[in-house]
C-alpha cells in the first residue's frame, strides 16, 4: 500500500481565498483523522470519522473549517476564507479500527499551508 | 484516554541504546500503550504499542511496568536518523487522544 496521500504538499495563498486539502486514506481503514499542527499549540486533532461520519468535530477552531467525507478513499478540510493564523502543516491520518490494538494510525507526508 | 508525561529533551550518543520514559499513573485497564515519533517536517511515525506485556520488533522495545503505571521505549542502538521527537499516547478509543510535547531525542556522533 502506498499509505496515506495528501496533497498538495505545499499550498502559498493569500489571505480571503478559499483552500481544500485533500487525503486519500489507506485502503481498508475505518477511521480518518485531521491533524493541524504548529510551533505554538502543537500536534492538534482537528475531527475525525468512522466510516465516512464524522464523529467528533470539536477540534474544529470556527466555521471557517469545514471537512468532508464522501467516501471510503477520499476526505477534504476546506478553509473558507482563509487567515494568516491557519498557517500550519496539516496532517491526515487513518487507522483500522479500535479496540484490541487497532487504534494505530498511519500519517500522511502532510501539507505546509501559507496564507499570506 | 489518560494523560502522560514524558522529560521534554534527551540525549543520547550513537549506538549506545536510548531509554525514554513516559509516566501514564492514570492509565486505565483496557488502554493501550503508543508510541510514535516525528522526524524533522515529516508526519508521526507509529512505533510500537503494548497493553500489559513487554513488546519487541524491528524498531524498539517497549517496556511497561507491572502495575501500567509507567513505561520506557527503547532503541537499543540509536542512529543519527533516530534523533526525532518521541510521543508516548494512552489510549482505548480510535477517536480523540492528545500527543501532547513528547520528548525531544538527539543522538550524538
Amino acid at each position: 500500500d502506498a499509505g496515506v496521500i495528501q496533497s498538495p504538499r505545499h499550498e502559498v495563498t493569500e489571505m480571503g481565498q478559499e483552500v481544500t486539502l485533500r487525503c486519500k486514506p489507506i485502503s481498508g481503514h475505518d477511521y480518518l483523522f485531521w491533524y493541524r499542527q504548529t510551533m505554538m499549540r502543537g500536534l492538534e486533532l482537528l475531527i475525525y470519522f468512522n466510516n465516512n461520519v464524522p464523529i467528533d468535530d470539536s477540534g474544529m477552531p470556527e466555521d471557517r473549517f469545514s471537512a468532508k467525507m464522501p467516501n471510503a478513499s477520499f476526505s477534504t478540510l476546506k478553509i473558507q476564507p482563509s487567515e494568516p493564523r491557519d498557517s500550519a502543516v496539516y496532517f491526515c491520518a487513518s487507522s483500522l479500527g479500535q479496540g484490541r490494538g487497532e487504534e494505530t494510525q498511519y500519517f500522511g507526508p502532510g501539507t505546509r499551508l501559507l496564507v499570506l | 484516554d489518560a494523560k502522560t508525561t514524558q522529560p521534554t529533551s534527551m540525549d543520547c550518543a550513537e549506538g549506545r541504546a536510548a531509554n525514554l520514559p513516559c509516566n501514564h499513573s492514570t492509565i486505565s485497564g483496557n488502554e493501550y500503550v503508543y508510541w510514535y515519533r516525528q522526524i524533522h517536517s515529516q508526519g508521526p511515525q507509529y512505533i510500537i504499542h503494548g497493553l500489559k506485556n513487554n513488546e519487541t520488533n524491528e524498531m524498539a522495545s517497549l517496556i511497561i511496568t507491572e502495575d501500567r503505571k509507567s513505561s520506557t521505549l527503547i532503541l537499543p542502538h540509536a542512529t543519527l536518523r533516530d534523533t526525532a521527537v518521541y510521543y508516548c499516547i494512552v489510549r482505548v478509543n480510535a477517536g480523540k487522544s492528545t500527543f501532547g510535547d513528547g520528548t525531544t531525542l538527539t543522538v550524538k556522533p
